[in-house]
């Protein structure tokens, strides 16, 4: 099994433009999530998801959109970047919602 | 709000040695505990979980203890191996699966 798969695992951006961050799991878990990860600070929630067709906002939702089309895809697109959306984000799946797995990361600069 | 914390941001053990990281949290309706341990351009990778009705709890070198009178979490790694270099996290739940509250980590350094 691959796991939780991220990609790009780097990405410049200029101030403005808009991306799609890609995860994957092919562990058949219900529930995905996204966290952003800045020095200093414990990992931050962005978005979950419990199901396909089902989005929540986590702690930090601002800046960011995601959907669940399939079980096994949960992207997180940035609308318009901001430099404060510099940061590593982690995609991460769980089958109850707790012991989570996690992608490899995405570093992302907004210039 | 409440937040999970960490008493050492690093800890230099000689390898062979047992390292112990702790972590102080406060939220009294916590009821679900991990540990993640997170190699440099890594994901977090999950170490060992508790619950809290357990005090206790061990895996393969590692144990976790917990105590709710003084809301406490450690994480102790037996006869610590280079491989044993990493950040690591605790978190907590409380309520909701989507209501894990991460601490900023200690990284632990191992001296060969």
């Amino acid at each position: 099994n691959a796991g939780v798969t991220q990609t790009p695992k780097f990405q410049v951006l200029k101030t403005g433009q808009s991306m799609t961050l890609q995860c994957a799991q092919d562990m058949n878990h219900e529930y995905m999530s996204w966290y952003r990860q800045d020095p200093g600070m414990g990992l931050r929630l962005i978005h979950y998801s419990v199901g396909a067709g089902i989005t929540d906002q986590g702690e930090v939702p601002n800046g960011y959109n995601v959907s669940r089309s399939t079980t096994e895809d949960f992207p997180l697109r940035l609308l318009s970047a901001a430099p404060s959306q510099t940061s590593v984000y982690f995609c991460a799946s769980s089958s109850a919602g707790e012991k989570l797995f996690f992608g490899s990361g995405t570093q992302l600069s907004v210039l | 709000g409440e937040s999970v914390g960490l008493h050492l941001p690093t800890l230099s053990v000689q390898e062979g040695d047992n390292s112990i990281i702790n972590c102080a949290y406060s939220n009294s309706a916590s009821d679900y505990f991990i540990w993640y341990k997170q190699e440099s351009g890594k994901g977090p990778q999950f170490i060992i979980d508790i619950r809290s009705n357990m005090d206790k709890r061990q895996g393969q070198r590692v144990t976790v203890l917990l105590n709710k009178t003084v809301k406490h979490l450690s994480l102790q790694i037996a006869a610590t191996q280079p491989g044993d270099s990493a950040v690591y996290f605790c978190a907590e739940k409380y309520g909701g699966y989507q209501k894990v509250t991460f601490g900023t980590g200690t990284k632990l350094q191992v001296i060969p």
